[in-house]
Parts: C-alpha cells; sequence; structure tokens
C-alpha cells in the first residue's frame, strides 16, 4: 500500500510568493494532520481533520496559512504571502478511524528566501 | 499546558544498551508514542504505551508510568543504522485518533 504521499518534496521560493503543499493521506484514513517542523521548535501540530472537516486548527500561525480538504483523498497548505520564517518542513500525516498511531509522510522542505 | 521533555543528545556504543528518557505533563492523556526520525527523513512509529508496564519489540522497549508521566525507550544490541532522533509524542485528549504533542527529540549517535 502507499503510504502519505507530500507534493513537492522540496520548494524553494522568494518572500511575498504563495506556497502550496499537498498532501494524499493513505486510503481508508479519514484524519488528517499537518504539521510543521523547526530546529528550535521542533514538530508542532497546525491543523488537523477528520472526515475532511478541519476540528482544530489553533496550531495556525496567522491569518497567512489556510488548510483544505476538499476529499477524502486530498488536502492542501496554502501559504499567502509567504515569510522567511515559515522555512520549515511541513509534514502530513493520517491516521485510520479509531487508530491511534500517525503515519507521516516524506515531508516538504521549504525555503523562503 | 502541554510540557514534554527529553535530553537533546546521547551518544552510545554499537552492541550496547540505552536508554532515552521522557517525561511529560499534559491535561489529559490517551497514550505516549516513540518516533523514529533519521536525518531529513519523516518520522516513522516505533511503540505506543497507553497502560503503564513495559512493551517489547524486538530489540526496542517501551516503558510507561502514568503516575509519574514517565516514560523510557530501551534500545539493545544497538547497530550503527539507530543513529537517529528519537521522539517522544503523547496524544493528550481522552479518545482516539487526536494530534500529538510531540517533544524535541533525542538525536541518538551510535558510535563503533
Amino acid at each position: 500500500d502507499a503510504g502519505v504521499i507530500q507534493s513537492p518534496r522540496h520548494e524553494v521560493t522568494e518572500m511575498g510568493q504563495e506556497v502550496t503543499l499537498r498532501c494524499k493521506p493513505i486510503s481508508g484514513h479519514d484524519y488528517l494532520f499537518w504539521y510543521r517542523q523547526t530546529m528550535m521548535r521542533g514538530l508542532e501540530l497546525l491543523i488537523y481533520f477528520n472526515n475532511n472537516v478541519p476540528i482544530d486548527d489553533s496550531g495556525m500561525p496567522e491569518d497567512r496559512f489556510s488548510a483544505k480538504m476538499p476529499n477524502a483523498s486530498f488536502s492542501t497548505l496554502k501559504i499567502q504571502p509567504s515569510e522567511p520564517r515559515d522555512s520549515a518542513v511541513y509534514f502530513c500525516a493520517s491516521s485510520r478511524p479509531g487508530g491511534e498511531t500517525q503515519y507521516f509522510g516524506p515531508g516538504t522542505r521549504l525555503l523562503v528566501l | 499546558g502541554q510540557n514534554i521533555d527529553q535530553p537533546t543528545e546521547m551518544t552510545a556504543t554499537e552492541g550496547a544498551i540505552v536508554q532515552i528518557n521522557c517525561t511529560y505533563q499534559t491535561s489529559g492523556f490517551n497514550g505516549l508514542f516513540w518516533y523514529q526520525q533519521h536525518a531529513g527523513e519523516a518520522p516513522t512509529f516505533l511503540s505506543y504505551n497507553v497502560l503503564d508496564g513495559l512493551e517489547e519489540k524486538g530489540r526496542f522497549s517501551s516503558f510507561l508510568s502514568r503516575s509519574k508521566g514517565y516514560s523510557y525507550l530501551l534500545l539493545k544490541e544497538l547497530q550503527m543504522k539507530d543513529s537517529a532522533s528519537y521522539l517522544c509524542a503523547v496524544s493528550h485528549q481522552n479518545s482516539g485518533n487526536t494530534p500529538l504533542v510531540f517533544g524535541k527529540g533525542t538525536r541518538l549517535s551510535v558510535i563503533a
């Protein structure tokens, strides 16, 4: 079975540009999580969805960040406009109904210049 | 608030045993996880403890004491490939499928 799929794997952009990160969860998983990892702050939750509905977005840093899940097999995390402090690795993870274990995608390494 | 503490770095010798400790303070508790993360890669699931005691899985074991807010990951017969960061994470809401709160990870270096 395919794991969690994320694209792009690497993104380099300039400050002020829009960035869109994509995630395809494992088939049959109805929970989807977006995390951000930096050296200073470690791995932090940004937002998570259940059955395509956002449950908790309290970790989203500010209005420049938005996330959607239009269907069970696709989610996006958008940053507009991007800033250098957004540089980090962004992970998507999913878990099955009633399951505790989250499975992580390979991450998107974002660099904002 | 949620607080998870683990040592920043550890070094151990190939073939030896190493114990990585984790203490946590969270509002609510639904289980403690250990993940392994090699440099530049995604975290991968190692173990899950929800009840007190020791869970053994091959060379890796994880222990939990809920009353003490304490867990450890025990790695036996260390191999060079075990060099990685080990992340302690707590599911802090009283139901499944909740987001995890992660410690900052312990970077383990295995030397010959």
